[in-house]
């Protein structure tokens, strides 16, 4: 497809379970970001990857949080022992070069609930 | 740290009016301010990208402003139509590429 995809789309945990949320950027983009959207809030920048390079993961928000991009390409964030905190939406965007000043595109989201 | 705000949360108008939605940021060292677009259950859609060294941007009906010095950025919309109803946020971004996000203004115009 020509934008960023995500799945799932949802996903429901039972508290404790580990989760893994996957992100197909828009081919050729260098640059793939994520971010974590609580209900009726902004999103929060959790960490960045150019090509297979984590840059930037200073938004994790525990060592339960776990993100990979092995091949420069896709990228799956992994949520270890889910808390209820957990939930929100998780939101992936690529960029052609990340350089900076230019636009993000953004995935429709995982909505991650946990029970 | 960044911290940015957005000024109404929610705002309610009719149809064909223009409305002025307001971003203000603590951080006067950003690169870019940008304005997003997000319908319920979608990601967000890049509107406008004002680069530090511009004053404003402009697409079609919307114009965004940056005003460094103060802080603030403005994003203009002209003769609203119920289709652009959907939550505005903006971000700025500072170094390392990352965007710090307002929480939004959640815009209904009613026909």
């Amino acid at each position: 497809g020509a934008g960023v995809s995500q799945s799932p789309r949802y996903k429901v945990a039972k508290r404790g379970q580990d989760v893994a949320l996957r992100c197909d950027p828009i081919s050729g983009h260098v640059s793939l970001f994520w971010y974590q959207q609580a209900l009726g809030q902004g999103p929060e920048f959790l960490t960045y990857f150019q090509n297979e390079a984590q840059l930037d993961k200073s938004g994790l928000p525990s060592d339960r949080f776990f993100a990979e991009r092995p091949e420069g390409s896709v990228s799956t964030l992994k949520i270890q022992r889910t808390q209820q905190e957990d939930s929100a939406v998780y939101l992936c965007a690529s960029s052609f070069w990340g350089h900076g000043n230019e636009k993000l595109f953004f995935g429709s989201g995982t909505q991650l609930s946990v029970l | 740290k960044q911290e940015v705000t957005q000024i109404p949360a929610a705002l309610s108008v009719p149809e064909g009016e223009n409305l002025v939605l307001n971003c203000s940021f603590t951080d006067s060292a950003i690169y870019n301010l940008q304005w997003f677009r997000q319908d319920p259950g979608k990601g967000l859609t890049s509107l406008l990208l004002i680069q530090s060294s511009q004053r404003e941007q402009t697409s079609g009906r919307l114009n965004a402003s940056l005003d460094k010095s103060s802080g603030r950025s403005t994003l203009y919309i002209a003769a609203s139509q119920p289709g652009d109803s959907a939550t505005y946020l903006c971000a700025g971004e500072t170094s390392g590429s990352r965007l710090t996000f307002g929480e939004g203004t959640q815009l209904t115009v009613n026909p």
